[in-house]
């Protein structure tokens, strides 16, 4: 089964500054891979997605994911953090149809 | 285009009951699939329906059920509630055959079990 590891629960930046968050997955396949946001009290919207197209994937608001398959990492990254980036994000990778979540990274953004 | 919606967003059932949760795909979409998310949890897969039938099924006991009515829209059925299924439950609805089947969530219903 894949499995979807996302390092640091918590994450804090100042604002402006560079957000990166960490998702390393495992796969038997080449994956498809996915990175949610959540805001407080709300579903879960699609920032990015991976399909083996470009290992360097753009989406919405800013962010990027680069997918290493050496390093089995999908990294989220923004080059500067606004307020209105805290949230919760959760990278995910699809097998069978199902996606698989990680245990999600909290994004805390300081004035 | 109109996304997922999903109804009731907030429920209040007591242990032992049974509750029945909706959810309306995406204009174009002909998958969905549930999740119940815990508080502090990522999302948990519960089970995922296409053609009307249940395509796959996550680690949840037989007494989490579902439906796939012929305009893709789906509810989601838990008998003899248990205070452990308080969790926040989204609906994804997503288009069979595209690379990846992007899933796109609903907003989520809270269920709360005293």
């Amino acid at each position: 089964a894949q499995s979807v590891t996302q390092l640091g629960s918590h994450v804090s930046v100042s604002e402006g500054a560079l957000v990166l968050l960490r998702c390393n997955y495992s796969s038997s396949v080449p994956p498809y891979l996915f990175w949610y946001v959540q805001y407080p009290n709300q579903g879960l919207q699609l920032l990015l997605k991976y399909t083996s197209a470009a290992t360097l994937v753009k989406g919405i608001n800013g962010f990027e994911a680069e997918f290493k398959k050496s390093e089995t990492s999908f990294h989220l990254t923004k080059p500067s953090a606004h307020m209105s980036d805290a949230a919760e994000y959760f990278c995910a990778v699809s097998e069978k149809r199902q996606l698989t979540f990680g245990s999600g990274t909290q994004l805390t953004v300081l004035p | 285009e109109t996304g997922v919606t999903q109804s009731p967003t907030h429920l209040i059932k007591t242990r032992g009951q049974q509750v029945t949760l909706r959810c309306s795909s995406q204009s174009g979409h002909n998958t969905v699939s549930w999740y119940q998310q815990a508080l502090g949890q990522g999302p948990q897969f519960i089970f995922q329906y296409y053609r009307e039938e249940e395509n796959g099924r996550g680690n949840f006991p037989p007494r989490f059920s579902g439906l796939q009515f012929p305009n893709y829209s789906s509810e989601l059925n838990v008998n003899a509630l248990e205070l452990d299924d308080s969790a926040l439950y989204l609906c994804a609805s997503s288009k069979a055959g595209e690379p990846g089947e992007t899933q796109y969530f609903g907003p989520g219903t809270r269920l709360l079990v005293l």
